[in-house]
């Protein structure tokens, strides 16, 4: 089946470091492929997301490229601060039948920004 | 507005109770998910539900039943709690998934489920 793996953690950076978190998918078709963000206490919210291959998704100075060669959607920031400390989650979209759609999440990476 | 919202935010109970989660949208969307967060915040679909359909269940002990009075709203009912059900439980909501473009789903805040 379909499935995603990330970078596994904790990542723990200072203040103004530059961050790649790494995911990468097995699927059959194109699915979409997302980041979701789950900041302490709270649920999981949309980060960026990219539909198909080469787009790039970007968000609050996030950035990932929906690389179909590699089967990757690593994920970027030039500079981080101190409230991006949260679960970062990659996800793929795998269509079912009459309307819904699952999505497949990787194991989430924890990072830490230091000031 | 809170566009998903779950109730109750916590909730602690005993092995063997039964007990409910609701969840509501009001983002006019037509499918509805519930997810379960283990403690090592690895995340799973349960279920997903379009226009009070059942469309997706993924292998969940039957003492798990998802109930959709209409659209806007997706109930999680569980019977004889055991310990292994503890977990964060989520609840989403997207539009149908088109032409093959997969849609946002939008998550609730979370019920942090703790079984004793």
């Amino acid at each position: 089946g379909n499935s995603v793996t990330q970078m596994e953690g904790p990542v723990t950076l200072s203040e103004e470091a530059f961050l790649t978190i790494n995911c990468t998918y097995t699927a059959t078709g194109y699915p979409s492929l997302f980041w979701y963000v789950q900041y302490p206490g709270e649920g999981l919210q949309l980060l960026l997301k990219a539909t198909k291959a080469d787009d790039k998704g970007s968000n609050k100075g996030f950035e990932a490229t929906y690389r179909k060669e590699t089967t990757s959607f690593h994920l970027e920031k030039g500079s981080v601060q101190v409230s991006d400390s949260a679960v970062y989650f990659c996800a793929l979209s795998d269509h079912m039948d009459r309307g819904a759609q699952k999505l497949v999440f990787g194991q989430g990476t924890r990072l830490t920004i230091n000031p | 507005d809170t566009a998903v919202s779950q109730t109750p935010k916590y909730l602690v109970t005993q092995m063997g109770n039964d007990k409910s989660i609701k969840c509501e949208q009001n983002l006019g969307h037509d499918t509805m998910y519930w997810y379960k967060q283990d403690s090592k915040k690895f995340l799973k679909i349960m279920f997903s539900y379009n226009n009070k359909e059942l469309i997706i269940n993924e292998t969940v002990p039957n003492r798990f039943s998802p109930k959709s009075p209409d659209k806007a709203h997706l109930n999680l009912h569980i019977n004889s709690l055991e310990l292994g059900d503890s977990a964060v439980y989520f609840c989403a909501s997207s539009q149908e998934f088109l032409a093959g473009v997969a849609d946002t789903q939008y998550f609730g805040p979370g019920t942090r489920l703790t079984v004793l």
